[in-house]
């Protein structure tokens, strides 16, 4: 059973397309990321939201863009892609964000393929 | 630059025992994670130290040494089960979470 849920959990798509990933999680917690990774790199952080504001966004392109409608779920819309952006998608949650050490709880993940 | 160095994968037997080091320079330190990743599935939460010495969870302990920059992540009794990857992240002194890239570990029968 997790608190972190993640749809789709493999997504494939072309370079036109525009598509979204999302996220929700179920623990009451203030903040949710967004992370990528890649295999055999460590996980890259994209994404920080605390209490539904952006708090940190570390030089991903504009081709991705998040939302956070609530402090529940969490979007991340991806359009004109490129094959290189193919990897995990993780989004994760913890109860306070950034300047805490709180323990991070990870959904499972959106594989994406790029063509 | 920030940097955590883990073996890129292991192999050890089933019923053995298995050492996974991480080491770590960062800009300050405010705590040391471990999680597993199974593959295609979800990081979960094993570990958390920030003082120095050895906590033990069931057949799971971890290690932490600050003056060292040095980690480690002990499994007893190793089951199939345990094959999965294993992370080492750190905090830094501006609560930056620094990650490694992971130690795959194959158990076999």
């Amino acid at each position: 059973e997790t608190g972190v849920t993640q749809t789709p959990r493999h997504l494939v798509m072309g370079m036109t397309n525009k598509k979204s990933l999302k996220c929700e999680q179920h623990l009451g917690h203030n903040a949710m990321y967004w992370y990528k990774q890649s295999a055999k790199k460590p996980l890259e952080l994209m994404f920080v939201y605390s209490l539904e504001e952006r708090v940190e966004n570390n030089s991903v392109p504009s081709r991705f863009s998040p939302e956070c409608p609530n402090s529940s779920h969490l979007f991340l819309h991806l359009h004109t892609l490129q094959p290189e952006d193919s990897a995990l998608y993780l989004c994760a949650s913890s109860q306070a964000g950034l300047g805490s050490t709180d323990t991070q709880y990870f959904g499972p993940g959106t594989r994406l393929t790029v063509l | 630059g920030q940097n955590i160095d883990q073996p890129t994968e292991m192999t050890a037997t089933e019923g053995a025992i298995v050492q996974i080091n991480c080491t770590y320079q960062t800009s300050g330190f405010n705590g040391l994670f471990w999680y597993q990743q199974h593959a295609g599935e979800a990081p979960t939460f094993l570990s958390y130290n920030v003082l120095d010495g050895l906590e033990e969870k069931g057949r799971f302990s971890s290690f932490l040494s600050r003056s060292k920059g040095y980690s480690y992540l002990l499994l007893k009794e190793l089951q199939m089960k345990d094959s999965a990857s294993y992370l080492c992240a750190v905090w830094d002194s501006n609560y930056q979470l620094i990650w490694g890239a992971g130690t795959k570990l194959i158990i076999k029968p």
